[in-house]
């Protein structure tokens, strides 16, 4: 598709649930990049992959979050247990290569009740 | 670390005038790009105008326009004949290879237009 498409727009969970967020990326694009937006509008970047690897997850939270990549599928990031301070809006960006034009999708807004 | 600051939260320009939006970044890399995003009340993320560090030539795209100061490591946006539809929150950006080419956003400057 020509467009970043994220699933589901909107997602509610309470405390302790599991939260499953996907992006589709533009095809042809190799890079895929999450970032999540906290209500202040301050971004934080979280991981990026190159193709179905791993390319830079320093902005990851190991313990509860975790996302892939894989071949023929939309990448997803899971968060499990969710906690209050993980409400924020997820985006996702594609690039045709690591230093392309990175395209986002819609974002996702994660409500943690 | 890479670091980018708009001290600017909020900014407020009458329809049709011009407004200057500030940005400055730290980085110790010379090879790195720089970008201003447009987020609308809708969340989507707009790509208005990128600069790369090595063109001394200063990007414009319209009606918008940088001032890029590399020696200083400046970078601000202004708009020049301010629409109602330019409202939003603007985000000034940084990214180099160097640190996998993932995007340093400023804290976001919100324009208000005045009609």
């Amino acid at each position: 598709g020509e467009e970043v498409a994220q699933t589901p727009k909107h997602l509610v969970r309470g405390e302790g649930q599991k939260a499953k967020l996907y992006c589709a990326p533009i095809k042809g694009h190799s890079y895929v990049f999450w970032y999540q937006q906290v209500l202040k509008n301050e971004f934080k970047f979280l991981i990026s992959f190159q193709n179905e690897n791993v390319f830079d997850e320093t902005g990851m939270p190991k313990e509860r979050f975790s996302a892939k990549c894989l071949p023929n599928s939309p990448c997803s990031l899971e968060i499990q247990a969710t906690k209050l301070e993980d409400s924020a809006v997820y985006f996702c960006a594609s690039s045709q290569s690591g230093s392309g034009r990175a395209f986002f999708g819609q974002g996702t807004r994660l409500t943690v009740v | 670390a890479q670091t980018v600051t708009q001290s600017q939260p909020e900014m407020s320009v009458q329809e049709a005038e011009t407004v200057t939006l500030s940005c400055t970044y730290d980085t110790s890399e010379s090879d790195y790009y720089l970008f201003w995003y447009k987020q609308p009340p809708s969340r989507q993320m707009i790509l208005v105008i990128r600069q790369e560090a090595y063109k001394q030539q200063n990007a414009t795209e319209n009606r918008f326009s940088v001032n890029f100061q590399k020696a200083a490591k400046s970078f601000s946006l202004k708009i020049s004949d301010s629409q109602l539809g330019d409202a939003a929150m603007y985000f000034c950006a940084y990214r180099t290879a160097k640190y996998g080419n993932k995007l340093v956003f400023g804290a976001g400057t919100i324009l208000r237009v005045k009609s």
